[in-house]
């Protein structure tokens, strides 16, 4: 069973528009990590964004914001006015802390973001 | 500081040829992971790492084999190349006692197999 589901392959935004990526996970361990990491086509790996699975409050990082929905197990990324850079492949990612103390991230399979002038 | 390395960059392969990937980070951290990306199917853990001296196999271990001789770098091997491993190879390090234990990339190393 996939641990890490990213449902939208691709999505387009108007420039200076919000979007919302989604990511649902499934994981049995009371204490995880939620990250979102960026991929521009250059290739690299960006971190944008972690939520931990006890924060009472929803992790934001300057346009970056994750809303956690701990119940529903979704941890959608919200990016707030968009900028023709943010077009990139982006990937949700669970770290399972009791499960498997290693830091080895599980990865969706990414949703490709374009973003319109 | 120049964070996690790869080396190289690309490579391409034939059938049964071996090679090795390096990896280097300078970060002190304990923590170091391969990873394959294939196209529409993520990050795929390979082998990782969590001290010198030991390594673990992640999803997808066949093929391959990893060697942490030194704290600082991770080396990934590919005995006998076969064409299903073709793909960006990722190296990543990270912090043990960060709360958030992100991890660092390399750049990648793009291996094709003929």
């Amino acid at each position: 069973a996939q641990k890490i589901t990213q449902t939208q392959p691709g999505m387009f935004v108007q420039e200076k528009e919000a979007v919302t990526l989604d990511c649902t996970y499934d994981t049995s361990d009371p204490s995880y990590g939620l990250f979102w990491y960026k991929q521009p086509s250059s290739g690299e790996m960006i971190f944008l964004i972690y939520q931990g699975s006890y924060d009472q409050q929803n992790a934001t990082e300057g346009r970056y914001s994750l809303n956690f929905q701990k119940a529903r197990k979704s941890a959608n990324l919200v990016i707030s006015a968009s900028q023709l850079g943010d077009s990139a492949m982006y990937f949700c990612a669970m770290r399972e802390v009791w499960t498997s103390n290693t830091g080895k991230l599980i990865f969706g399979q990414g949703t490709t973001l374009q973003v319109k002038p | 500081n120049a964070g996690v390395t790869q080396t190289p960059k690309f490579r391409v392969l034939k059938t049964g040829q071996s090679m090795t990937l390096l990896c280097a980070q300078d970060m002190n951290h304990e923590y170091m992971y391969w990873y394959r990306q294939d196209p529409g199917m993520g990050l795929r853990l390979i082998h990782y790492s969590v001290g010198e001296g030991t390594t673990a196999k992640g999803e997808v271990p066949d093929g391959y084999n990893v060697s942490r001789l030194k704290k600082q770098n991770f080396l990934l091997g590919l005995e006998s190349a076969a064409p299903s491993q073709t793909s960006v190879y990722f190296c990543a390090s990270s912090h043990r006692d960060r709360r958030n234990n992100e991890q660092f990339f390399g750049p990648g190393t793009r291996l094709t197999v003929l």
